[in-house]
């Protein structure tokens, strides 16, 4: 099983600035990993996915980069609407699909 | 649009059963692989389950096999989550969730998760 290990645990900053976090895979998961958010109370959004494509009506704010076993999502502008919790998730090697613990995101 | 709507949770003790639905609507089910989702409080999202299109391909996560059965009635757009021997572990919002596009398992659309409860 592929495990997935996010950092950090919490990221905290104001708005306008940028947000990178880590997504690190305990073996190779080539380009297939995605990003979803998840705010307070909701069920989580896929944000991106094959490492860098958006998912529909995504804003353009939202990036994602790496390969292999490190990957970044990253937000830049950000705004307050996007406090909320990110999760990586792996689909090179499934079943089972995993998920990283999260980061969450403060703004 | 993409409509998913979880039901059946609640409180059952350990032990007991439970049977979720899924209600889809803005696409044709048939045409889509469905997934099982869940998030103990205040923890992470662990993958449950996924049925293919068809129903003929059906995978679970180890913590939930020969207790959990997907099904899916693609007639009446509807997916199933039948849970036996329910554990206090078991006990999440569970999400059913749809493959963003066929054969890709990023999961695009999702319910908003239906509450099991498991305690005694």
């Amino acid at each position: 099983e592929v495990v997935l290990t996010q950092s950090p645990a919490t990221l905290s900053l104001s708005p306008g600035e940028r947000a990178t976090l880590s997504c690190r895979a305990s073996q190779s998961v080539g380009r297939y990993l995605a990003w979803y958010q998840q705010k307070l109370g909701q069920a989580p959004r896929l944000l991106i996915y094959e490492t860098s494509t958006r998912a529909p009506g995504i804003p353009a704010r939202f990036s994602g980069s790496g390969s292999g076993t490190d990957f970044t999502l990253t937000i830049n502008g950000l705004e307050p609407e996007d406090s909320a919790l990110y999760y990586c998730q792996q689909r090179f090697n499934w079943p089972p699909l995993t998920f990283g613990g999260g980061t969450k995101v403060e703004i | 649009e993409v409509h998913l709507v979880e039901s059946g949770g609640g409180l059952v003790q350990p032990g007991g059963s439970l049977r979720l639905s899924c209600a889809a609507s803005g696409f044709t089910l048939s045409s889509y692989e469905m997934t099982w989702v869940r998030q103990a409080p205040g923890k992470g999202l662990e993958w449950v389950s996924y049925t293919s299109g068809s129903g003929s391909v059906i995978y679970y996560a180890d913590s939930v096999k020969g207790r959990f059965t997907i099904s899916r009635d693609n007639a009446k757009n509807s997916l199933y989550l039948q849970m036996n021997s329910l554990r206090v572990e078991d006990t999440a919002v569970y999400y059913c969730a749809r493959f963003l596009y066929y054969g890709l398992p990023d999961l695009g659309y999702w319910g908003h998760g239906t509450l099991v409860t498991v305690s005694s």
